[in-house]
């Protein structure tokens, strides 16, 4: 299967500081996803990425698959953003493959 | 975008025993998933349910511990029978969505004593 490898694991903010998050595929996929698990367990859809760039409000991702990792940009942080940050790659949408995660914490 | 309603939220349930966790999507969806989140680690996709025919399970996953049920395109269960404390986990449906992104249930936290 894909490895998919996220970094850093851990990651620790000041309310209002911006972030990258990274997440680097092992083969050529057609499928990357950006996941926003709440400290409540509940898995948010935050970008369907598989090429290009795209942008959310505060968030935006780009994906290079050419070079087989995806970004993921948090802008102005707010504490309602910690939580864990899941990457998750599949060749297509029969099967995909999740990180290991990064687990952000923002502080007030 | 699908919502997905997922019963129970949360359960204590007595070893050896067995849940089923039942997961109900707003609208038909061609492709349902369920999978598992053991506790501080990543997801791992358990099988794919598929409306009238049987669950494609992954590898480390067999259908006697884990029968799954898919009557039709709106509604699947996840049965984990024969519990051990070791199944305590989150338990996740999810679905994929037009348009490529998927979406999930707000999980089943499972414990067994």
């Amino acid at each position: 299967g894909i490895q998919v490898e996220q970094s850093p694991p851990d990651l620790i903010l000041q309310e209002g500081a911006n972030s990258t998050l990274r997440c680097n595929f092992s083969d050529s996929v057609n499928n990357l996803q950006w996941f926003h698990q709440n400290p409540w367990g509940q898995l948010i859809n935050l970008f369907y990425i598989p090429s290009g760039t795209k942008q959310n409000g505060r968030l935006s991702a780009t994906t290079v698959a050419t070079e087989r990792y995806s970004l993921l940009y948090i802008s102005s942080s707010q504490t309602t953003d910690s939580g864990v940050y899941f990457c998750a790659a599949g060749y297509n949408f029969n099967k995909f493959y999740f990180g290991s995660g990064t687990k952000l914490n923002v502080k007030p | 975008s699908a919502v997905i309603s997922q019963k129970p939220s949360r359960d204590i349930c007595q070893r050896g025993t067995s849940l089923t966790i039942q997961c109900q999507v707003d609208s038909q969806v061609t492709m349902m998933f369920w999978y598992r989140q053991q506790p501080g680690q990543s997801l791992t996709l358990i099988a794919t349910a598929n409306q009238g025919s049987e669950a494609t399970y992954e590898s480390g996953f067999v259908i006697d511990k884990f029968p799954i049920s898919r009557p039709n395109l709106t509604f699947s269960t996840l049965t984990v029978s024969n519990m051990s404390p070791e199944d305590s986990s989150i338990y996740l449906c999810s679905v994929l969505l037009q348009g490529g992104g998927y979406t999930f249930g707000s999980g089943t936290r499972l414990t067994v004593v």
